[in-house]
């Protein structure tokens, strides 16, 4: 299956501790997009980076996130001291190039990220 | 920011019957995605609009985008229990990501 993989599908952290998201695009794809989904929710855009570059990091909080796609080796979404507002759904989309009118994102099936 | 709105909200309905979404905004994009998404999974692609009043056929299912660019509709015709899920609208403006709008679930009774 050459299709976007996250892992993991679930995550359980406590108030304090870091979570570590992974995606890794599809094959041939070089763009990467973080998003977070709440119950009931639309996805809100987080991030988009490409090889080693954040190119759009506007949909970011400021404090306790980041994200990083290095050279070798998948895409990292990290969360520092996480809170219980941080539990969500975070999904990763990959293209193979950049948003354009006619290019579909393809999307992973998620991490479950809950906060105790 | 650009908002999409989505209605309605949630949609209960008996198989076989017809049933239309909705997905408007008050800004102009360039192109509009339509995705499914079931419980646990990421969304699907459905479709991709891209010109003003474009309509497009996928088997039961008929996507619009506005002449303006603005809104966008989704027909499905003689709905079956499989066509359950989220529906989700998605506008591109030339930036570097999608803006979602707030969903449609829909339930279709056998």
């Amino acid at each position: 299956n050459a299709g976007v993989m996250q892992n993991p599908r679930h995550l359980v952290r406590r108030r304090g501790q870091e979570a570590r998201l992974r995606c890794s695009p599809m094959k041939g794809h070089s763009h990467v997009y973080w998003y977070r989904q709440l119950p009931e929710e639309g996805l809100k855009f987080m991030v988009y980076l490409q090889k080693e570059n954040i190119i759009d990091e506007s949909g970011m909080p400021k404090e306790r996130f980041s994200a990083e796609f290095p050279k070798e080796g998948p895409s990292i979404l990290r969360i520092q001291q996480v809170v219980r507002g941080d539990s969500a759904a975070y999904f990763c989309a990959s293209s193979p190039i950049g948003t354009a009118p006619n290019q579909p994102q393809h999307f992973g099936d998620g991490t479950r990220l809950s906060i105790l | 920011t650009q908002l999409l709105e989505q209605s309605p909200q949630f949609l209960s309905i008996q198989e076989g019957e017809n049933l239309t979404v909705y997905c408007n905004s008050s800004s102009v994009f360039s192109s509009l995605q339509w995705y499914r998404q079931e419980p646990g999974e990421g969304p699907v692609l459905l479709v991709t609009v891209v010109t003003g009043g474009e309509v497009k056929k996928l088997k039961r299912l008929t996507f619009q985008f506005g002449d303006a660019r603005k809104d966008s509709s989704l027909h499905i015709t003689a709905a079956q229990p499989g066509d359950t899920g989220l529906y989700l609208c998605a506008g591109a403006s030339g930036a570097n990501n999608l803006f979602f709008g707030t969903g449609t679930r829909l339930t279709v009774i056998p």
